[in-house]
């Protein structure tokens, strides 16, 4: 069965501090990842997804197969960052399903 | 474009009663994906239509049910609602292949007194 684990459901940073927000993952086939963020009052929105090797807002995640984790990471966090990122984990060939973790509430303090 | 709309917003129903929510995707997107969200059990996948045919479910119940027209428009319908449906439920859309990108909708928040 599929499942995305987010061991940390709070994250505080400062700004200009490095950011690493973990997500590992189960999952029996070759997974597509993805990284979707929400900031307040804005709807689900795609951060990146693995396939595409994108740095977006600075940030690059590595899908690491042998530690089945997929860590989103920004070397310096700025304040427009504060919000809940979720990683997810899409398992079927032929069907657009996402298996979202819980999710990180992402807060940079200025 | 514009995006991904759902209606209505907001919605307030008690238990045993039926609700339907809508969804338009983004103009020439074909696949039409329902999520529930709660705060115990996170983000789960509901279902998914492509071509109005049902491509994929999740593990719900069988009083959550959809549909997809020919326009792409999408519908769920939950009958016989309990307290626990109460949730954001959003729909998601992408353009047809498998595991494209996703673009959600702003949500329906149902209530269940």
């Amino acid at each position: 069965a599929q499942r995305v684990t987010q061991p940390e459901k709070l994250l505080s940073v400062f700004k200009g501090a490095p950011v690493e927000l973990k997500c590992n993952y189960s999952y029996s086939g070759s997974p597509e990842l993805f990284w979707y963020v929400q900031y307040s009052r804005q709807r689900l929105q795609l951060l990146l997804r693995h396939i595409s090797r994108e740095s977006i807002k600075g940030f690059t995640a590595d899908l690491n197969k042998g530690e089945t984790s997929f860590h989103l990471k920004k070397p310096f966090a700025q304040e427009e960052d504060s919000a809940m990122y979720y990683c997810a984990l899409s398992g079927w060939t032929g069907a657009n399903n996402l298996f979202f973790g819980t999710g990180t509430r992402l807060t940079v303090i200025p | 474009k514009a995006g991904v709309t759902q209606t209505p917003r907001y919605l307030i129903k008690t238990r045993g009663q039926q609700v339907t929510l809508s969804c338009s995707p983004i103009s020439g997107h074909r696949s039409v994906s329902w999520y529930q969200q709660t705060p115990g059990q996170g983000l789960q996948f509901l279902f998914e239509y492509f071509s109005e045919t049902q491509r994929n479910k999740g593990n719900f119940p069988g009083r959550f049910s959809g549909r997809q027209f020919s326009n792409s428009r999408s519908e769920m319908n939950v009958s016989t609602l309990e307290l626990g449906d109460s949730a954001l439920y959003l729909c998601a859309s992408s353009s047809e292949g498998a595991k494209d990108t996703q673009y959600f909708g702003p949500g329906t928040r149902l209530t269940v007194l």
